[in-house]
């Protein structure tokens, strides 16, 4: 069956460190992969998506993420992170009719 | 402005008491969801519609119905049948149903049981 995994249930890092989420899928064939944020209270805001082609994928905030086939992983990335980037983050694989989550990595930010 | 709505923010339901949920979006997408998030599972699937006059169950679809009589509304009634139905709940759609649809979420309405 087709899943995606997340190691980490919660991350802490300072403002303006680096920032990196990881994601793992399960898929037979060409998996499409997406991250998405979620503000406390609020809906899911995409941020990025991979279908085919260049295996880096810019999003919107400043994230991008990596899909690597031989690792099976699609992980999130973010140079610099600020404060209003803690929230929860979803990766999810798209597939037949919906969506396979997660279960999301809290992200808190520390001045 | 195109988007997805959602309402009530926040909604409480009695014992034995039959509660819907609101979901409407402008759009123009064929394909709507209903998500059950519950702190630390991710969001799970209760129904989808295709189409108008047209759903189908998802993961966790007992307990819950749902209606699609116009293309931009999806409207959620939790029944007293589900036990358990205190969650936030998430309306997406998209344009069609498939692996490379990318899906778009509500601000979804949580849910209380008095």
């Amino acid at each position: 069956a087709q899943s995606v995994t997340q190691p980490d249930i919660h991350i802490t890092v300072s403002e303006g460190a680096s920032l990196e989420l990881r994601c793992n899928y399960s898929y037979g064939a060409t998996p499409y992969l997406f991250w998405y944020v979620q503000s406390p209270g609020q809906g899911l805001q995409l941020l990025l998506k991979y279908f085919s082609g260049d295996t880096l994928v810019q999003g919107i905030k400043g994230f991008e993420a990596e899909f690597k086939r031989s690792q099976s992983s699609f992980n999130l990335r973010k140079p610099s992170v600020h404060w209003s980037d803690a929230a929860e983050y979803f990766c999810a694989g798209g597939g037949d009719y919906k969506l396979s989550f997660g279960a999301g990595t809290t992200v808190t930010v520390r001045a | 402005d195109g988007g997805i709505t959602q309402s009530p923010k926040y909604l409480f339901r009695k014992e034995g008491q039959n509660v819907t949920l609101s979901c409407e979006q402008n759009l123009n997408h064929d394909a709507m969801y209903w998500y059950r998030q519950d702190p630390g599972q991710g969001l799970r699937l209760i129904y989808y519609s295709q189409i108008v006059n047209d759903f189908q169950k998802g993961d966790i679809a007992e307990g819950y119905s749902v209606s699609r009589e116009k293309k931009e509304s999806f409207p959620l009634t939790v029944t007293s049948a589900q036990k358990n139905p205190t969650a936030f709940y998430l309306c997406a759609s998209s344009m069609f149903v498939g692996r490379r649809e990318t899906q778009y979420f509500g601000p979804g309405t949580r849910l209380l049981v008095l």
